[in-house]
């Protein structure tokens, strides 16, 4: 079964600066990768998702991420981050005709003025 | 507003009791997905319907069970339940099955806590 880790568990920075969160995954067959963001007592909202095509995908709020098959890695990106922006990030992986999604453990991201 | 709502917000119950999560999902939607997040164990899947079946299963206990009705509001039961079900519960739904439509919009959560 496919699994996720994500890198870190929090990322602190400061406003204005470039941010990585970073992603990993394992599956044996071809997959598809989201992110989510989960603010403060909210529940999960996709930012962006990876199906095929273009492996840069670009998501709201300004994030991207870029999809690299033979480090098996999504990690998200952002060039230039705000303070809405501290929150909780998911990646998350689905196999190919499999609809069990898989999450990780998530990035606390907590964005300092 | 993902349009997809979850009752009750909050809920507190004692070891040994049964309670029963509610989820309508967006309109049109007819897939539903139950998923549980801990602080020891993350966000998991549970369960998945679809148009009233189940359509797919993931790490649900057997004292948990769930069931989508013909207006395809879904319900999740727990039952003799133990202080590690305290936890955060999300229903999510989309258009069609998982890999078709591939994305899903997640309800506001119900917190449980058994005590």
């Amino acid at each position: 079964a496919q699994s996720v880790t994500q890198l870190d568990s929090q990322v602190p920075v400061f406003e204005e600066a470039p941010v990585e969160l970073r992603c990993n995954y394992s599956s044996s067959v071809s997959v598809y990768l989201f992110w989510y963001v989960q603010y403060p007592n909210q529940g999960l909202q996709l930012l962006l998702k990876y199906l095929s095509g273009s492996t840069l995908v670009k998501g709201i709020n300004g994030f991207e991420a870029e999809f690299n098959k033979s480090q098996t890695s999504f990690h998200l990106r952002k060039p230039s981050v705000h303070i809405s922006d501290t929150a909780e990030y998911f990646c998350a992986v689905s196999e190919f005709n499999n609809n069990d999604m898989r999450f990780g453990a998530g990035t606390r991201l907590t964005v300092k003025p | 507003d993902s349009g997809v709502t979850q009752t009750p917000k909050h809920l507190i119950t004692a070891t040994g009791q049964r309670v029963t999560l509610r989820c309508s999902p967006r309109s049109g939607d007819l897939s539903v997905y139950w998923y549980q997040q801990s602080l020891d164990q993350g966000l998991q899947f549970l369960i998945q319907y679809y148009n009233g079946e189940e359509r797919a299963k993931g790490n649900i206990l057997e004292r948990f069970s769930a069931q989508q009705f013909p207006d395809l509001h879904s319900e999740l039961n727990l039952s003799s339940l133990e202080l590690g079900d305290s936890a955060l519960y999300f229903c999510a739904s989309s258009a069609r099955d998982l890999h078709l439509s591939y994305e899903q919009y997640f309800g506001p959560g119900t917190r449980l806590t058994v005590t």
